[in-house]
């Protein structure tokens, strides 16, 4: 299996544009977790699937944030209108019970 | 709520063992993994322990649990170069049928190598 696979690997847009962050998980996994990562809070957890079904998204920042598991291998994190302090590294993962295994990450930068 | 505490830096001479530590304070805790993180890159699954074991052994890495004080640690035998990073620790509560919560990581250890 090639792991997890987030695309794109960066993505630079100007503040007020649709972003969208693409995730492939590990086949068999049913578990999800969207990540974003900066230096002021380290790692936080934005949302997470299981079966591909939201279960907690008490972590996505505000409305302007969305995120879609249409099929048990694609998910989608979207930020509308993005905004300069969205930028960070934003992690995908997958998991069966036990083993967690991210992405490299997607390096957002909002002008 | 769920909290996980690591220090910030460690230093340590090359060849020397490494052992960075973790406390937490969720005791429904079931799983707890390291994670390695190099420069610009993702978070790499070095090892994981259940919350039923107290130790776990992996070739240079060894990870001990003391379940009671909420206290994890990871010790590398013979800190090399390629070791230099930031080390997360982070727990985990599955659920029920199958699904499982989100992991709640530390803020990381950067590991820095004295040759």
């Amino acid at each position: 299996d090639a792991g997890v696979i987030q695309s794109p690997r960066h993505e630079v847009t100007e503040m007020g544009q649709e972003v969208t962050l693409r995730c492939k998980p590990i086949s068999g996994h049913n578990s999800l977790f969207w990540y974003r990562q900066t230096m002021m809070r380290g790692l936080e957890l934005l949302i997470y699937f299981n079966n591909n079904v939201p279960i907690d998204d008490s972590g996505m920042p505000e409305d302007r944030f969305s995120a879609k598991m249409p099929n048990a291998s694609f998910s989608t994190l979207k930020i509308q209108p993005s905004e300069p302090r969205d930028s960070a590294v934003y992690f995908c993962a997958s998991s069966n019970r036990a083993e967690a295994f991210f992405g490299q990450g997607t390096r957002l930068t909002v002008v | 709520g769920e909290d996980v505490e690591q220090s910030l830096f460690l230093s340590v001479r090359e060849g020397d063992s490494s052992v960075i530590n973790c406390t937490y304070t969720d005791s429904s805790s079931t799983y707890l993994y390291w994670y390695k993180q190099e420069p610009g890159a993702g978070l790499q699954l070095l090892t994981y322990i259940f919350s039923n074991m107290d130790m776990k052994q992996d070739q240079r890495l060894t990870v001990l649990l003391n379940k009671k004080d909420k206290h994890l640690s990871l010790r590398i035998a013979d800190t090399q170069t390629g070791d230099s990073a930031i080390y997360f620790c982070a727990e985990r509560d599955p659920k029920e049928g199958g699904g499982a919560d989100g992991l709640t990581f530390g803020k990381g250890t950067h590991l820095i190598i004295q040759p």
